[in-house]
């Protein structure tokens, strides 16, 4: 059972606007969630985070906010570029874990000029 | 600035050889791990190492074994490839002193496995 859920396999957007990448989670002992972006043939990089304390974390052009009660996060890109284009993971961490992390499926976005 | 490095790249096995994937990090990190990525899921965590000569399993741990000899390197070894252990194979680190939940990874080894 997906503990980690990303239920939006791909997303398309106009270069400019906004993109809003959604996160849902079943396991009330999570903590600490993170973002990651992936390009093709690449590793992982981390993108932002965001304690269980927090309902809100900025950096730049990324916001991700944190619903505790629904067990939802989502991550926001104001303005989006094309160089944004690249597959998003959700990830999150529980006290305790050891820094182990459980990832979504991924959400796959796409700017479009 | 090199980070995690993983070696090979690419590799093609036939069922039942065997090999070792080898990840080593340069930014003196307590923590590492190994991960696969199938298509159309996440990363999903075989092995860990809190330190140095520690070991401990992840969600997916069978047909693969571990060792963490050195601090900068976390090695995977596969006894007897099947082709169920096709995937993408991820190494990451993190450091207990910065924050440990967040990882840093290589660039990956697409394994196939004939």
């Amino acid at each position: 059972d997906q503990q980690v859920k990303q239920n939006s396999p791909s997303l398309s957007v106009q270069e400019g606007r906004i993109s809003i990448l959604n996160c849902d989670y079943t396991n009330s002992m999570f903590d600490y969630f993170l973002w990651y972006k992936k390009y093709p043939a690449e590793g992982p990089t981390f993108l932002i985070s965001i304690s269980s304390i927090k309902d809100k974390n900025e950096d730049g052009r990324f916001t991700v906010f944190l619903n505790k009660s629904a067990k939802h996060l989502s991550l926001h890109i104001v303005p989006s570029q094309p160089g944004d284009s690249a597959v998003y993971f959700c990830a999150a961490s529980g006290w305790g874990s050891q820094g182990n992390l459980i990832f979504g499926k991924g959400t796959k976005l796409s700017v479009k000029p | 600035n090199a980070g995690v490095t993983q070696t090979p790249k690419f590799r093609v096995l036939k069922t039942g050889q065997s090999m070792t994937l080898l990840c080593a990090q340069d930014m003196n990190h307590e923590y590492m791990y190994w991960y696969r990525q199938d298509p159309g899921m996440g990363l999903r965590l075989i092995h860990y190492s809190v330190g140095e000569g520690t070991t401990a399993k992840g969600e997916v741990p069978d047909g693969y074994n571990v060792s963490r000899l050195k601090k900068q390197n976390f090695l995977l070894g596969l006894e007897s490839a099947a082709p169920s252990q096709t995937s993408v194979y991820f190494c990451a680190s993190s450091s207990v002193a910065v924050a440990k939940n967040i990882q840093y990874f290589g660039a990956g080894t697409r394994l196939s496995v004939l």
